[in-house]
């Protein structure tokens, strides 16, 4: 079962910042949050992932509380391509599978 | 630089039939993830290898599945019997290692008439 809660959908205005949430209130200390998206029809695609620290990259910045039960993606400046199904997903660091729940359903609107 | 690539890219077959998915992971890459794709179960793993050595196959849904990685640079997902249930997009994805993220290719839409 995905370890991790996430809105089932969400818009965002083109150019605007698009700030996704998840909770993750289980998260144990060895446990990684990640990232990806699904563009429809493609396959997932690995966005960024993080333990304790916020994490920038050039898709994405990853903020992570203090208390490491929730977390927000920022897509700064979402653009029409930024369309997708995103999934956050906990992953401890034995690796292995990823497990992906529901997800959230981002739609950027001109 | 080439991602995983997947074959074929669309597959139709009736039922009984035996189908075979192929998969090049990326040059480089250890560790190798099947996955499946439908609309009432969402994303779920099938199987994963590391250093073409099956490591988990639990998600592997019954005998009719079978999964083999002769080498570093391909791999199969084979189903015979198929049946109209195992119509799905079967994903695979490779990483460096099993602890690092994975690179998804774009998949195999299987359609079992």
């Amino acid at each position: 079962d995905a370890k991790t809660t996430q809105p089932p959908s969400m818009d965002c205005a083109e150019g605007r910042a698009a700030n996704l949430p998840c909770n993750h209130s289980t998260i144990s200390g060895n446990e990684y949050v990640y990232w990806y998206r699904q563009i429809h029809s493609q396959g997932p695609q690995y966005i960024i992932h993080g333990l304790k620290n916020n994490e920038t990259n050039e898709m994405a910045s990853l903020i992570i509380t203090e208390d490491r039960k929730s977390s927000t993606l920022i897509l700064p400046h979402a653009t029409l391509r930024d369309t997708a199904v995103y999934y956050c997903i906990v992953r401890d660091n034995q690796g292995g599978k990823l497990i992906f729940g529901q997800g959230t359903e981002l739609s950027v609107k001109p | 630089d080439a991602g995983v690539i997947q074959s074929p890219r669309h597959e139709v077959t009736e039922m009984g039939q035996e189908v075979t998915l192929r998969c090049k992971p990326i040059s480089g890459h250890n560790s190798l993830f099947w996955y499946r794709q439908t609309m009432m179960r969402g994303l779920e793993l099938l199987i994963y290898f590391n250093n073409n050595v099956p490591i988990d196959d639990s998600g592997m849904p019954e005998d009719r599945f079978s999964a083999k990685m002769p080498n570093a640079s391909f791999s199969t997902l084979k189903i015979q019997p198929s049946e109209p249930r195992d119509s799905a997009v079967y994903f695979c994805a490779s990483s460096f290692s099993e602890r690092v993220e994975q690179y998804f290719g774009p998949g195999t839409r299987l359609t079992v008439t």
